[in-house]
């Protein structure tokens, strides 16, 4: 069973639409975090959450928005899709135990702004 | 701020051949170093990480010694097999926000 689930796992949208990706968890941490994927760049921060009143902005977070609504989901919205928000996105999760630095990653979601 | 710089690919080796991908970090701090694997239509699953320098991380028959002295924490495997051909990221977290700084990724491919 998955620890980290992402819905929906591939989406097709249109530019100016708005899309919700979400992220849930059963693992009971408390950190979780939104990257986005491209091809040649790696993985790259969109927002991370320390806890459900704790929301921070990542490196790219530009066009993008979240949501903590409790402490097992994480949601991330685009408020205007545009094009160049195409790629894989992938939801993750840490906890904040000394020494528990790994992250657990879910397993993506295929996003198409066209 | 943060870097992780990895070699281009894509690799190609045949099978039982040794593996090397380097690696190397620019970071404040005492970073933690973490090698992930990407398998084709999936997420990212951690490889092998190190917490302290010299500390050599494993798995799998996988191997990476984080250098504090170099800044780098290469991949190694002695005999690599089909199975392994994947896309490897190596990526650093920072003590603060434990979020993650990727290199860019290694495409993998092992020939028969």
């Amino acid at each position: 069973d998955a620890d980290v689930t992402q819905t929906p796992r591939n989406r097709i949208t249109k530019t100016g639409k708005r899309i919700m990706l979400e992220c849930s968890q059963t693992k009971g941490h408390d950190r979780m975090y939104w990257y986005r994927q491209d091809p040649g760049l790696g993985l790259r921060l969109i927002y991370y959450s320390f806890d459900v009143k704790d929301i921070n902005k990542g490196e790219i977070s530009d066009g993008y928005s979240v949501s903590r609504q409790a402490q097992a989901k994480f949601s991330l919205s685009l408020e205007s899709a545009i094009p160049n928000q195409t790629a894989l996105y992938f939801c993750a999760t840490s906890d904040s135990g000394q020494g528990k630095n790994e992250q657990f990653f879910g397993p993506g979601t295929r996003l198409t702004v066209l | 701020g943060n870097s992780v710089t990895q070699m281009e690919g894509p690799v190609t080796l045949s099978e039982e051949a040794f593996l090397t991908i380097n690696c190397t970090y620019t970071a404040t701090g005492y970073p933690s170093l973490f090698w992930y694997v990407q398998y084709p239509g999936e997420g990212l699953q951690l490889l092998l990480k190190a917490t302290k320098a010299d500390d050599k991380g494993s798995n799998k028959g996988f191997e990476a010694t984080y250098r504090k002295e170099t800044t780098s924490f290469h991949l190694e495997k002695g005999s690599v097999q089909v199975s392994d051909s994947a896309v490897y990221f190596c990526a650093l977290s920072d003590t603060g926000r434990r979020a993650l700084t990727f290199g860019s990724g290694t495409r993998l491919q092992v020939q028969p």
